[in-house]
This record gives C-alpha cells, structure tokens and sequence, in this order.
C-alpha cells in the first residue's frame, strides 16, 4: 500500500513564476492537509480538503494561493506569482475519515520550493 | 487551542532509555495527546497518541500524568534512527475543527553513539 506521494520533491521557480505542487493521498484516504515548513521553522497548517471541497484554508495566505482536491486526481496546491519568502517544504497528508480525534495524518516526503 | 510546552532539545545515549517530556496545563478532558516526529529531510510520522491510560506501541511508550498536564514520550532503546525532532500535540475529541496539528516547537532529539 502506497503512501502519501508528493511529487516534485524539488522545485525551482523565479520570481514572477507559478509553483504547482501535487500530493497523492493514500488509497482509500477523503481528507488531504497541506502544512509549509519555512527554513528552521515548525510546520505550519495551511489548508484542509476534502474531495471538491475546502474545509478549512485559515493557514492560508490570503492572496497568491489556492489549493483544489478534485473528484479525480491529485490536490494541489498553486503559488502563483512566486516570491523568496516563499522557499519552503511544503508537506501533505492525508486521513481517513475525522476520527473525534483519535485519526491519524499519514505525510509525505514534501517538496521543497526554490524561489530564485 | 491548548498549548504545549517541550524541551528545545536533548541528548542520549545511543541503546539507552529515552523520555521526552511535554506539559500541556490547560489541557482539556476531551483533548488526546499525539506524538510525532520528523525525521531529518523528511515528512512527520506519527508516533503515539493517549488521552489518560499510559499507552504502548511498537515504536514508544506514552506516559500520562493523573492530572493529564503533562505526558512522557518514552523510547525504550533509543538508535540513531531515532534522532529527530519529536512534537507533542493536543487534538480537540470532536469530529468536527479538530482535523489541523497544530505543530509547536518541538524537542529535537539528539542520539550519541
């Protein structure tokens, strides 16, 4: 059984660009999470989907992000007109149903963007 | 949100017990105390997580005070595999705005051959 895939692990954009960041749950999973990691920072909570939903987005930037769980397919999280601050590991995770919080996040490895 | 309260870091030998402590004083009667940890370069994991009984896994042991303000995260024989930052989260026992950790700190955990 697979786990939670990320993928690209690395990415390297100019500012100006646009970053596009793709997290596969794992199977069976309805509930994505995204988290970003600044340098030397702790995670953060950025935005919580279910499918075709947004449930939560208060960790979210209020301008240049969005984040989309489709019915097919893998959530993703966009950056558009991409700025140094925001060079990060950007980590997903993925849980079955809410669980009264008992439930476990399963992450992925991340990807680290690179903002020139 | 109840807050949590950890060590920034600590040391141990290498095949030695580990505890890890956190205080959580404001702590709630439906609130779980979850473990996890972040191995270098890579995604968190979970460990463990309680709300009063001590609990066991493969991976750890968490102790819970009588009180609930504070827990122990115990690793038995600690490897340097183990060496990573480990945090201490409280989750709200409700289905509904709960479903985000909310990463503290944490205590990076430092293993000595």
């Amino acid at each position: 059984n697979a786990g939670v895939m990320q993928n690209p692990r690395h990415l390297v954009r100019r500012r100006g660009q646009e970053a596009r960041l793709r997290c596969s749950p794992m199977k069976g999973h309805s509930h994505v999470y995204w988290y970003r990691q600044l340098p030397e920072e702790g995670l953060k909570f950025m935005v919580y989907l279910q499918k075709e939903n947004i449930i939560d987005e208060s960790g979210m930037p209020k301008e240049r992000f969005s984040a989309e769980f489709p019915k097919e397919g893998p959530s993703i999280l966009r950056i558009q007109q991409v700025v140094r601050g925001d060079s990060a590991a950007y980590f997903c995770a993925s849980s079955p149903l809410p669980a009264g919080g008992t439930d476990t996040q399963y992450f992925g490895p991340g990807t680290r963007l690179t903002v020139l | 949100d109840a807050k949590t309260t950890q060590p920034n870091s600590m040391e141990s030998n290498e095949e030695e017990p580990v505890h890890l402590p956190c205080n959580h004083s404001t702590i709630s009667g439906t609130d779980y105390i979850h473990w996890y940890r972040q191995l270098p370069s890579q995604g968190p994991e979970y460990v463990i997580h309680g709300l009063t009984s001590n609990v066991n896994n493969r991976m750890a042991s968490l102790a819970i005070a009588e009180d609930r303000k504070s827990s122990t995260l115990i690793l038995h024989r600690a490897t340097l595999r183990d060496a990573a930052v480990y945090y201490c989260i409280l989750r709200y026992g409700s289905n509904f705005g709960n479903e985000k950790l909310t990463f503290g700190t944490g205590t990076r955990l430092t293993i000595i051959p």
